[in-house]
């Protein structure tokens, strides 16, 4: 089962910044905390991934809290092509863990 | 680069057929996981692959089985299949197995059986 919870639905406005939270609460300390996200009927697309500290890429930011129970997404200036499901997923750093998928957020960027 | 490429895109077979499903991760990646997708399960995790030795799986019958050959190339078999096997079959590849390596999928095949 998912170790992540989060909203099933968020909308944001197009040049906006889009904050998409997530709740892991029972992570361990090893854990990573990944995002993908899926646009309509394409294979998932890696976003970004962190252990302890904060981390940014071209596409996103991850902010990850001090006790790791919780992260944000951000997309600093959403588009229309950011439309998708975003999913946040936890994996031990161990070998043989695949991704375990739960029902993500669907975020809809509004025009 | 090339990404990941699966084939074929679409296919549909008869209940009781058997498909065989391929993935061609990314040059120089050795691992490659499986997944299948419906509606109303999600994405759940088949299996994965890493210098040919299968590591992992997922809870799925007998009837889903693969393979990974030497060029790190997989295959994934279905046989005697059923109407809920219908899904988007999608395949991961990444440079190791283990929990700080991004995995990136394919495009998927979407299976649909009649």
């Amino acid at each position: 089962d998912a170790k992540t919870t989060q909203p099933p639905s968020m909308d944001c406005a197009e040049g906006r910044a889009a904050n998409l939270p997530c709740n892991h609460s029972t992570i361990s300390g090893n854990e990573y905390v990944y995002w993908y996200r899926q646009i309509h009927s394409q294979g998932p697309q890696y976003i970004i991934h962190g252990l302890k500290n904060n981390e940014t890429n071209e596409m996103a930011s991850l902010i990850i809290t001090e006790d790791r129970k919780s992260s944000t997404l951000i997309l600093p200036h959403a588009t229309l092509r950011d439309t998708a499901v975003y999913y946040c997923i936890v994996r031990s750093p161990s070998g043989n863990t695949p991704l375990v998928f739960g029902k993500g957020t669907r975020l809809s960027v509004i025009a | 680069k090339a990404g990941v490429t699966q084939t074929p895109r679409y296919l549909i077979k008869t209940r009781g057929q058997q498909v065989t499903l391929s993935c061609s991760p990314i040059s120089g990646h050795r691992s490659v996981s499986w997944y299948q997708q419906t509606p109303g399960q999600g994405l759940q995790f088949l299996f994965e692959y890493f210098s040919e030795t299968q590591r992992n799986k997922g809870n799925f019958p007998g009837r889903f089985s693969g393979r990974q050959f030497s060029n790190s190339r997989s295959e994934m078999n279905v046989s005697t299949l059923e109407l809920g096997d219908s899904a988007l079959y999608l395949c991961a590849s990444s440079s190791w197995t283990g929990g700080n390596t991004e995995a990136f999928f394919g495009q998927g095949t979407r299976l649909t059986v009649v």
